[in-house]
């Protein structure tokens, strides 16, 4: 039972240079989020999605840019990357019922060089 | 927007014994949900308890427990016969219960609370 799998585990990019984080999850679930956990913060929101083929802002959406085309599947990419996107980023999915908590996956530490 | 704060940022705790760690929050709506997840060295985001706030009893699951004072926008977690494997960061986190359809069940987190548990 997979769950939420994200890839890469970790990555070094340089300043100005692009990469999608891969999100996919195994559970059928609706929503889709992307946050990312700043060091000794707690997590905040990039994007989130309620379903294939819509998406929409969260709390610190700019600089990154998201597609759901599939109910499994959610990547988001960073077209620029700068030395602020420094973080570790996680994806989480969940049921569209009410009391039903996020499952997280195991997050992706990427550093901006 | 709903805020969610611990205040926090470290604890302490003897094996065996209690702690408690404090979160409060900030909201306008009378229904939502509340959380607590405990992330370890391992960086998991791992669920420990939730907490309805039509429900006027306190969540508990096994060594953990929550003290909900909907009126103050108070939510503690009590972890009972502390253990090594407890140490670990531990976020509160706020879900509004509207207007769910279009927004999705976004999560608003706290700051954190790092736990040590000392043997």
């Amino acid at each position: 039972n997979a769950g939420v799998t994200q890839t890469p585990k970790f990555r070094i990019l340089k300043i100005g240079q692009s990469m999608t984080l891969q999100c996919t999850q195994d559970m059928n679930h609706n929503y889709m989020y992307w946050y990312r956990q700043d060091p000794g913060m707690g997590l905040k929101l990039i994007y989130y999605s309620v379903g294939a083929g819509i998406t929409d802002k969260g709390e610190v959406p700019n600089g990154y840019n998201v597609s759901r085309s599939t109910t499994e599947d959610f990547p988001l990419r960073l077209e620029l990357a700068a030395p602020s996107q420094t973080s570790v980023y996680f994806c989480a999915s969940s049921y569209p019922v009410s009391n039903q908590p996020q499952h997280f996956g195991d997050g992706t530490r990427l550093s901006i060089l | 927007a709903q805020t969610v704060t611990q205040s926090q940022p470290e604890m302490s705790v003897q094996e065996a014994e209690t702690v408690t760690l404090s979160c409060t929050y900030d909201t306008s709506e009378s229904d939502y949900y509340l959380f607590w997840y405990k992330q370890p060295p391992s960086r998991q985001m791992i669920l420990v308890i939730r907490q309805e706030a039509y429900k006027q009893q306190n969540a508990t699951e096994n060594r953990f427990s929550v003290n909900f004072q909907k009126a103050a926008k108070s939510f503690s977690l009590k972890i009972s016969d502390s253990q090594l494997g407890d140490a670990a960061m531990y976020f509160c986190a706020y879900r509004s219960a509207s207007d769910r359809g279009s927004s999705g069940d976004k999560l608003t987190f706290g700051t954190g609370t790092r736990l040590a548990v000392r043997p």
